[in-house]
């Protein structure tokens, strides 16, 4: 079964206009990490945030935020005022602790951001 | 310099022949990984090594067979490849534990299968 939901395959914007990507995670544990990586037309995967279980704060970084919700199971990211070298597929991934003991992630099937100037 | 690099960046070889892929990091990490990422982009872990031991072992096909000389690299051999081979291979590096560190990846290799 899917553990983790990226229910958009593809979103296209405008540059300057936010874009939310939807993160949909399924977990008994009670601990257990949250991540976002972004790919890149050129390939590389680049962390961009780490979340446990314990730490419901969003978090914003520049023109990212994130927005992890326990009732609903879901760790969305935003990108305020989109810019072209935004273009990426985004990978949203859980860690749980008590069924992984040496970080076998479950990584959602990524969302494709397309920018357009 | 680089954190995690892999080599060759792509690979173009016939089937039925034998390639490697080879993996270094320079982060002092204990810990290493290959994922494959298919057509699709999804990606999917084969293999993990913890200071030189094997910890995961994915259902692959034993015609791939990692090999870690020391914990700074972490090799992929696969034997008599196949068309369904094509894809890219990470390699990627943790601290422990990796779950609350996070992977860092290699930038990837990308295999053809002709």
């Amino acid at each position: 079964a899917q553990k983790v939901t990226q229910a958009q395959t593809e979103i296209s914007v405008v540059e300057k206009e936010d874009v939310t990507l939807d993160c949909v995670y399924e977990t008994r544990d009670t601990t257990y990490y949250l991540f976002w990586y972004k790919q890149p037309p050129s390939g590389e995967l680049v962390f961009l945030i780490r979340r446990n279980s314990f730490d419901e704060q969003n978090e914003i970084s520049g023109r990212y935020s994130w927005n992890f919700q326990k009732s609903t199971s879901s760790f969305n990211f935003t990108i305020t005022a989109s810019q072209v070298v935004d273009s990426a597929v985004y990978f949203c991934a859980l860690s749980e602790e008590a069924t992984d003991s040496w970080g076998k992630f479950q990584f959602g099937a990524g969302t494709q951001v397309v920018v357009t100037p | 310099d680089t954190a995690v690099s892999q080599t060759p960046k792509y690979l173009v070889t016939q089937m039925g022949n034998d390639k490697s892929i080879k993996c270094e990091q320079n982060l002092g990490h204990d810990t290493m990984y290959w994922y494959k990422q298919d057509s699709k982009k999804f990606l999917k872990i084969m293999f993990s090594y913890n200071n030189k031991e094997l910890i995961i072992n994915e259902t692959v096909p034993n015609r791939f067979s990692p090999k870690s000389p020391d914990k700074a690299h972490l090799n992929l051999h696969i034997n008599s490849l196949e068309l369904g081979d094509s894809a890219v291979y990470f390699c990627a590096s943790s601290r422990n534990p990796t779950r609350q560190y996070g992977y860092t990846f290699g930038s990837g290799t990308r295999l053809t299968v002709v």
